[in-house]
């Protein structure tokens, strides 16, 4: 079964960083995709960013450009997402997400539980 | 610009259908979606699948009683014989190369 495991959010002043990571299990984790999408407390879901499986693309949304980084480690089955400069409007939970397919053009099929991260000061 | 638009909510008697609508930017009309639900203080997880030529595949262990269908550049999730399970948020998704762009959700209310 495919398993994904968010973890390192937290309370965080603003202008902080935090690194999340998504440990996953159930399937190769470099055939896919992963992507990171976050949800602002009582909104709706945003997408943040998306790696490719291979690890040579990544894309972001434009409110997190040049501050946040994804990033994946195959040989931990591992997804990591570091947030820089953190923002008040960054607060949300945030929660991985797996790809149908290798390339950075697919849906999702599975998500994580999520993890919480509360910018303020 | 993609974007999709839901009704911010619905509602409907148990054991009564429903149908949510997600529709679709002009342009963007054959592009695939997924309807995803969110429960209450829980993760999103995948309802379905839908592909602009009517092909579809459900997520893990969903019931007959979601179904997906499409008319133009909308798209449309049908839950029938409505459980109060089914009372939660749902989200249509799509994508393009290294974006997602969901849907405002839209949230169901069993009475």
């Amino acid at each position: 079964d495919v398993q994904l495991l968010e973890s390192g959010g937290g309370l965080v002043q603003p202008g902080g960083s935090l690194r999340l990571s998504c440990a996953a299990s159930g399937f190769t984790f470099s055939n896919y995709a992963m992507s990171w999408v976050r949800q602002a407390p009582g909104k709706g879901l945003e997408w943040v960013s998306t790696i490719s499986g291979s690890g040579g693309s990544t894309y972001y949304a434009d409110s997190v450009k040049g501050r946040f980084t994804i990033s994946g480690d195959s040989s931990k089955n591992t997804l990591y997402l570091q947030m820089n400069s953190l923002r008040v409007e960054d607060t949300a939970v945030y929660y991985c997400a797996k790809s149908e397919g290798r390339a950075a053009r697919w849906g999702i099929d599975y998500w994580g539980q999520g993890t919480l991260v509360t910018v303020a000061s | 610009q993609l974007v999709l638009t839901q009704s911010p909510s619905a509602s409907a008697s148990l054991g009564a259908s429903v149908k949510l609508t997600c529709t679709l930017t002009s342009g963007h009309s054959y592009y695939a979606i997924a309807w995803h639900q969110q429960q209450p203080e829980k993760g999103p997880r995948l309802l379905m699948k839908f592909n602009s030529d009517g092909s579809h595949y459900k997520g893990d262990g969903i019931p007959d009683r979601f179904s997906a269908s499409s008319s133009g550049a909308e798209r449309y999730l049908t839950i029938s014989s409505l459980q109060s399970e089914d009372e939660a948020d749902y989200y249509c998704q799509t994508w393009g190369t290294g974006i997602q762009v969901f849907g405002g959700g839209t949230k169901l209310t069993v009475l």
